[in-house]
């Protein structure tokens, strides 16, 4: 079974510039995330997709970060504008249902993102 | 507040030692989960373990054992005869029925296994 994938792996931009970051989960996965893991911290949760839906954005920063899954599978999530502390990992997990508590989550490789 | 606590930050330990890892979780929910994943210089998060928060029942798995105990709210990862491919950071997360099974991960601890 192939495991989440993610694009690109590495990823480096200016400040104020934009990026895009792509995940295609396992396949039947209908719960979809986006984590932002800096440097020596555990991974901070932006955002949860339930099918094409969205059941968590709370700590998403709207004004500058985006995300879609507009057919249910594969995800992009977007910053525009780039800021410098925004250089972080930032990690794709599928679960196969959120309804069902405690199912475990399976992680991309992530994408290292440096904006300088 | 912080849901989950990992105190130990770093820990270095000779091959073949064994090491226990700690990990302490606060929620006022009756149903929960509790993890334990791996992340090794790679980058990617692998997942090690769940526990529900109606198991007790600890369990040994090859050279991994776990130690839940609701009374103290801990949940402790064990690696009997540490070998130089344990060495990761490992993280502890919890999850809760009441915030939609959103995933708490706690800052990790960098486990060295010196050969």
């Amino acid at each position: 079974e192939a495991g989440v994938a993610q694009s690109p792996r590495y990823k480096i931009i200016e400040k104020r510039q934009s990026v895009a970051f792509w995940c295609n989960p396992i396949s039947g996965h209908a719960t979809l995330y986006w984590y932002q893991q800096i440097l020596g911290q555990g991974p901070k949760l932006l955002i949860q997709f339930q099918n094409n839906g969205v059941v968590d954005d709370s700590q998403l920063p709207k004004d500058r970060f985006s995300a879609e899954r507009l057919k249910g599978v594969d995800s992009t999530l977007k910053i525009q504008p780039a800021k410098l502390e925004d250089s972080a990992v930032y990690l794709c997990a599928s679960r196969l249902t959120a309804g069902t508590g405690g199912k475990e989550q399976y992680f991309g490789p992530g994408t290292r993102l440096t904006v300088t | 507040a912080q849901k989950v606590t990992q105190a130990q930050t770093e820990i270095s330990v000779v091959e073949k030692e064994d090491v226990t890892l700690d990990c302490v979780y606060e929620t006022r929910d009756t149903t929960y989960y509790l993890f334990w994943y791996k992340q090794p210089p790679s980058g990617e998060l692998v997942f090690l373990i769940r526990r529900n928060s109606f198991d007790e029942q600890n369990e040994i798995s090859g050279r991994y054992s776990w130690n839940f105990q609701k009374s103290t709210s801990s949940f402790n990862f064990t690696i009997t005869a540490s070998q130089v491919v344990d060495s990761a950071v490992y993280f502890c997360a919890l999850s809760e029925a009441s915030t939609g099974n959103q995933f708490y991960f706690g800052t990790g601890t960098s486990l060295t296994v010196i050969p």
